[in-house]
């Protein structure tokens, strides 16, 4: 069965620094998204992203984020200079369409800033 | 702003108990998902519901959209049931799914 598949599983990292979060979404999807996970707290929303553009953000997504579709399989979240609470689990998730197909979450890579 | 309340927050069971895990909203929404967080932490989608009722092995998910409300069933609940799930939905012409705190559920054998 087709899956999510994100690289690395976990990532420790310096305040300052830039990270690269890597995720493969499924072949045929079109809609694909990030969730952050802080540990004991709700999933929360981070962007979605359709035709190689930004369709809708949260209030997180700011300016140290960015997101980007580099080739015809790996989606990319890059936070540019890490901050301690930037530590959390993230989650790529990808949909064939949007309004009634279910999301397929990946394994979610920890980060883990120091 | 669309909220998610889940209860409970915890809950313990012996195996073979029939489980309840209910899910308001306050707003109006296109889609209400059940989610299933391991240990480990990877989530897996269980079911996506608009209207009615689901059905997938020994789980049944239920929704009232006129009362914002659904439910996640478990029947014949066994120890492998013991995770999070969590209620997602999302809003009416929105991408973004919002998130209940989740249910902490472990089965004692």
């Amino acid at each position: 069965e087709p899956e999510v598949t994100q690289t690395p599983s976990h990532q420790v990292t310096q305040m300052g620094q830039e990270v690269i979060l890597r995720c493969v979404p499924i072949s045929n999807h079109l809609y694909f998204y990030w969730y952050r996970q802080i540990l004991g707290q709700k999933v929360e929303f981070l962007v979605s992203f359709y035709n190689n553009e930004i369709s809708e953000k949260s209030e997180i997504f700011d300016d140290q984020f960015s997101v980007e579709r580099p080739d015809g399989s790996n989606f990319t979240l890059k936070i540019r200079s890490t901050k301690l609470e930037d530590s959390a689990m993230y989650f790529c998730a990808s949909s064939e369409r949007w309004l009634t197909y279910e999301q397929y979450f990946g394994p979610g890579t920890r980060l883990t800033v120091t | 702003k669309n909220e998610v309340e889940q209860s409970p927050q915890n809950l313990t069971a012996q195996e073979g108990e029939f489980i309840t895990i209910n899910c308001s909203y306050s707003v109006g929404i296109s889609a209400l998902h059940w989610l299933q967080q391991h240990p480990g932490g990877g989530i897996v989608s269980l079911f996506m519901l608009s209207s009615g009722k689901k059905k997938h092995g020994r789980l049944i998910a239920t929704i009232n959209i006129q009362e914002k409300h659904s439910s996640l069933h478990i029947t014949a609940s066994h120890p492998r049931d013991s995770a999070v799930y969590i209620c997602a939905v999302r809003g009416q012409g929105a991408q973004k799914l919002v998130f209940g705190q989740g249910t902490r559920l472990t089965i004692n054998p």
